[in-house]
């Protein structure tokens, strides 16, 4: 399986704060690089897509970048809403794996 | 706009059999250009890719469940289904049905999750 690693686990920081959070996959992943937000108790939301793609309906705050083995998820300017936990998933390779998740919560 | 809810039983028992029902609606399940997935999720943990299947039937599993996976469909009820054997308390946790673009395999719609406990 391509394990992946994202950091930090967690992080803490304003609203208005431009956050990055990377993801690293134990093996190249191609294009095929997604980012998740999940608030609690409810189903992921697609957020990125193909590592740069802005899924339709999400603010143009977020952004998504990296190639191969290396990737990293933007938000510019953190917004209230924002304050959820983010996983990466590659579908490479099946299985199709996640990161273990960052829980980014309020300073 | 695509809508997917998980149904099924909320407790099973151990060495029983798990079996959940996504319903989709909004959208057909027989569109080539998407396949059903199945992921789930322990309280407080991480994400767990459990398998797929494509319009046609095919399916791809995780090796690490593959021995006890099956999933399959119905498009004439637009639903599809997990079936998990021989059951234990590790496999308790949020089960999603998810719909994935067979571009990237990004799940863009989701249900809302059902939470299934294996305990006596």
């Amino acid at each position: 399986d391509i394990q992946m690693t994202q950091s930090p686990s967690s992080l803490s920081a304003s609203v208005g704060d431009r956050v990055t959070i990377t993801c690293r996959a134990s093996q190249t992943v191609r294009k095929f690089l997604n980012w998740y937000l999940q608030k609690p108790g409810k189903a992921p939301s697609l957020l990125i897509y193909a590592v740069s793609s802005l899924q339709t309906g999400v603010p143009s705050r977020f952004s998504g970048s990296g190639s191969g083995t290396d990737f990293t998820l933007t938000i510019s300017s953190l917004q209230p809403e924002d304050f959820a936990t983010y996983f990466c998933q590659q579908t490479s390779s099946v299985p199709d794996t996640f990161g273990q998740g960052t829980k980014l919560d309020f300073k | 706009q695509v809508h997917l809810q998980e149904s099924g039983p909320g407790l099973v028992r151990p060495s029983q059999t798990l079996s959940l029902t996504c319903t989709v609606s909004g959208g057909s399940i027989s569109s080539a250009s998407y396949y059903w997935a199945w992921i789930r999720q322990p309280a407080g943990k991480g994400l767990e890719w459990i398998g797929r299947i494509f319009t046609g039937g095919s399916t791809t599993y995780n090796p690490s469940l593959r021995s006890r996976v099956t999933i399959s469909g119905d498009t004439s009820k637009s639903q599809f289904s997990l079936n998990l054997t021989s059951v234990t308390a590790a496999d308790t946790a949020v089960y999603y049905c998810a719909r994935a673009t067979l571009y990237s395999g990004s799940s863009d719609y989701w249900g809302q999750g059902i939470l299934v406990t294996v305990s006596s």
